[in-house]
């Protein structure tokens, strides 16, 4: 079993839709759990991080984790083409950072 | 503010050849980390400071990668010598701790070994 494991994809939503975006993990001292997005060619770039059960809001995206199921996940609201991108779902075990291999979306104007 | 600077951006050489990638973390920022990621094989974790110290080499592939941080703000990653198989993005990334460990990505080096 991966430690950290995503639905590759690609996950294809039409513009103004919720694209929904699902993380599992494996270790359960993990603390502290990130999305990062990745468009074509460039580096990770951090867009939520949570630490708590529960949802966090920001903006159009809100970030939700349940640790007694070992879940993340990443809500897209009103999606639009420039979220287009490979979103990378990181999980902090033991001061390191184990990255899933990431959730291809497409946003379709 | 400055963010992860990495030079050079690409870099193409012959299998064989001594490969040097440089890396200035954020200001601040006591720990730096060094991926690679391929399609094959995802983002994978190098090896990773804390206070210009190695921490964590587990994921260093073999003998002829080694890396070094003689100060704060520049760390290395060397290859020698390289092969085509070293064909990948390498990325560094920093963060002020390792408690919540929100890591920040330079641009990273795509390397092309011939």
């Amino acid at each position: 079993q991966k430690e950290v494991e995503q639905n590759s994809g690609p996950l294809s939503v039409p513009e103004g839709a919720i694209a929904s975006l699902n993380c599992t993990y494996s270790d359960r001292v993990s603390q502290s759990f990130f999305w990062y997005r990745q468009y074509s060619g460039k580096s990770p770039e951090l867009i939520m991080s949570i630490y708590s059960n529960g949802d966090k809001e920001d903006g159009r995206f809100t970030a939700q984790l349940n640790k007694a199921s070992q879940y993340v996940s990443l809500l897209i609201r009103d999606s639009q083409p420039s979220d287009s991108a490979t979103y990378l779902c990181a999980v902090n075990g033991r001061g390191k950072l184990i990255f899933g291999q990431g959730t291809e979306l497409s946003v379709k104007p | 503010d400055a963010g992860v600077i990495q030079s050079p951006r690409h870099e193409v050489t012959e299998m064989g050849q001594e490969v040097t990638l440089r890396c200035k973390p954020i200001s601040g920022h006591d720990y730096l980390f060094w991926y690679r990621q391929t399609m094959m094989r995802g983002l994978e974790l190098l090896i990773y400071f804390n206070n210009n110290v190695p921490i964590d080499d587990s994921g260093m592939p073999e003998d002829r990668f080694s890396a070094k941080m003689p100060n704060a703000s520049f760390s290395t990653l060397k290859i020698q010598p390289s092969e085509p198989r070293d064909s990948a993005v390498y990325f560094c990334a920093s963060s002020w701790t390792s408690v919540n460990n929100e890591q920040f990505f330079g641009p990273g080096t795509r390397l092309t070994v011939l």
